[in-house]
């Protein structure tokens, strides 16, 4: 069974960073083609992706918080950790992890329970 | 990046409705497009993946259609449990990005 979970501080103060980790089981990262992401959402808001990363070690970035966000794995410890610089209010969400299986046109399959972040001094 | 843009925004519609959602990509995403359904507290839950398929354990009520730019998702018979947010995402691109999401509710 595959299985993903968040866990971090709920609360942050700005402009402190934000460390993520997201805990997985019944997959492996050193599998070829697999895929784990992060993504949030606001309250009322949509989906915003924020970071992938392969398990060849590629990472990949939003866009609009690339110069925030640095995504790592420890395949050991079957871990994605995901950091983001210079917290703000506008921040404040819940915080998914989600994985892509090796295959070509998969979805994100699995995703973790998400963990709520508030950002306020 | 790519845009996506989901429409209408809100869908009301009575238990038996067909549902039609709308999601339209700013460049080709080919057949990398994927459909979620979302209820209030919980994480997206995957209904279609490569544009047209089904994933696990997904009703045959929901399908996918479309390629290239433009894609649908249908409900052939609105159920009591489908009334959520329904969201689009492309993986065509090395950055990924959702659409806005389309609310179906209740009549």
């Amino acid at each position: 069974q595959v299985t993903l979970k968040e866990s971090g501080p709920a609360l942050v103060k700005p402009p402190q960073t934000l460390t993520l980790t997201c805990t997985f089981s019944g997959f492996s990262l050193n599998t070829f083609g697999m895929r784990v992401s992060w993504i949030r959402q606001s309250p009322g808001k949509a989906l915003e992706w924020l970071a992938r990363i392969d398990s060849d070690d590629d990472k990949f970035y939003s866009t609009s918080l690339k110069a925030r966000l640095t995504i790592s794995k420890d395949t050991s410890k079957n871990q994605v950790v995901l950091t983001m610089t210079n917290m703000d209010p506008a921040d404040t969400a819940t915080y998914y992890c989600a994985r892509t299986p090796n295959s070509r046109y998969a979805g994100m399959d699995v995703w973790g329970q998400g963990t709520a972040v508030t950002v306020s001094s | 990046e790519i845009v996506l843009t989901q429409s209408p925004g809100t869908l009301s519609l009575s238990p038996g409705d067909r549902a039609t959602l709308s999601c339209r990509a700013s460049e080709s995403v080919v057949s990398y497009l994927a459909w979620y359904q979302q209820k209030p507290g919980q994480a997206p839950r995957l209904l279609i993946y490569g544009a047209s398929s089904r994933a696990t354990g997904i009703p045959d009520r929901f399908s996918g259609s479309g390629s290239g730019t433009d894609f649908t998702l249908t409900i052939s018979r609105v159920e009591p449990e489908d009334f959520a947010v329904y969201f689009c995402h492309q993986h065509a691109s090395s950055l990924w990005t959702f659409g806005q999401g389309t609310k179906v509710e209740i009549k």
